[in-house]
């Protein structure tokens, strides 16, 4: 069965202090894996999309990465404003397009 | 560009009255997708639509749920009738075809009394 699992759950940091947040899958074949961050009372917004291993994408103080069984977005020198829930999805080639999200991670940046 | 607009934002209803949510995705995009989210949860796919075909409609519970999306744009969902369990935020996502990035609306927050 497709699964995605988020670690930690939760994760307070120290502005500037840099973390990574995990994502595992399960999949029958990765067709894409994707990031969003969501804030209280929103929709999840798209960050990153990534397709295959050894990927790597950046946007300002984030970077995913993707092997075969996980994904990392790593946060360096978090702001406040960085402070949300981030959602990580997986499609399987396989299912047709059904996508796959984890729980989420809730990251809390203090200033 | 308009992003995904959601109607209503929120709604409070009795158990076993309807209730309907509406989405109008952004223009030009065929795939439209609803997704329930409980707190602390990520979103689980209750439908996909391709234009107006339901392509993926095997989560949804056929028993009170039903969806349509009439020529293929806007589409609404309804729960007839409500029970407690579907209190959540129901979001509706839209993208220009399938395996691209999803782009989702505000969510409509349902309490079910």
């Amino acid at each position: 069965e497709d699964q995605v699992t988020q670690s930690p759950e939760a994760l307070r940091l120290q502005e500037g202090e840099s973390s990574s947040l995990n994502c595992s899958y399960t999949v029958s074949g990765l067709r894409g894996l994707f990031w969003y961050r969501q804030d209280p009372g929103k929709g999840p917004e798209f960050l990153f999309t990534l397709y295959s291993a050894g990927e790597e994408k950046e946007k300002e103080r984030l970077k995913a990465t993707l092997t075969k069984k996980e994904s990392f977005l790593h946060i360096t020198a978090p702001k406040p404003e960085d402070s949300a829930t981030y959602l990580c999805a997986v499609q399987a080639e396989t299912g047709g397009f059904k996508t796959i999200f984890g729980a989420g991670t809730r990251l809390f940046v203090k200033a | 560009e308009a992003g995904v607009v959601q109607s209503p934002r929120y709604k409070i209803i009795e158990k076993k009255q309807p209730v309907a949510f509406w989405c109008n995705p952004i223009s030009g995009h065929n795939t439209l997708y609803w997704y329930l989210q409980n707190l602390g949860q990520g979103p689980e796919l209750l439908i996909r639509y391709e234009n107006e075909e339901a392509v993926d409609d095997s989560q949804l519970p056929k028993d009170r749920f039903s969806a349509e999306r009439l020529k293929g744009v806007d589409s609404t969902l309804k729960i007839q009738p409500a029970e407690l369990g579907d209190s959540a935020v129901y979001l509706c996502a839209s993208s220009p075809t399938p395996g691209f990035e999803q782009f989702f609306g505000p969510g409509t927050r349902l309490t079910v009394l």
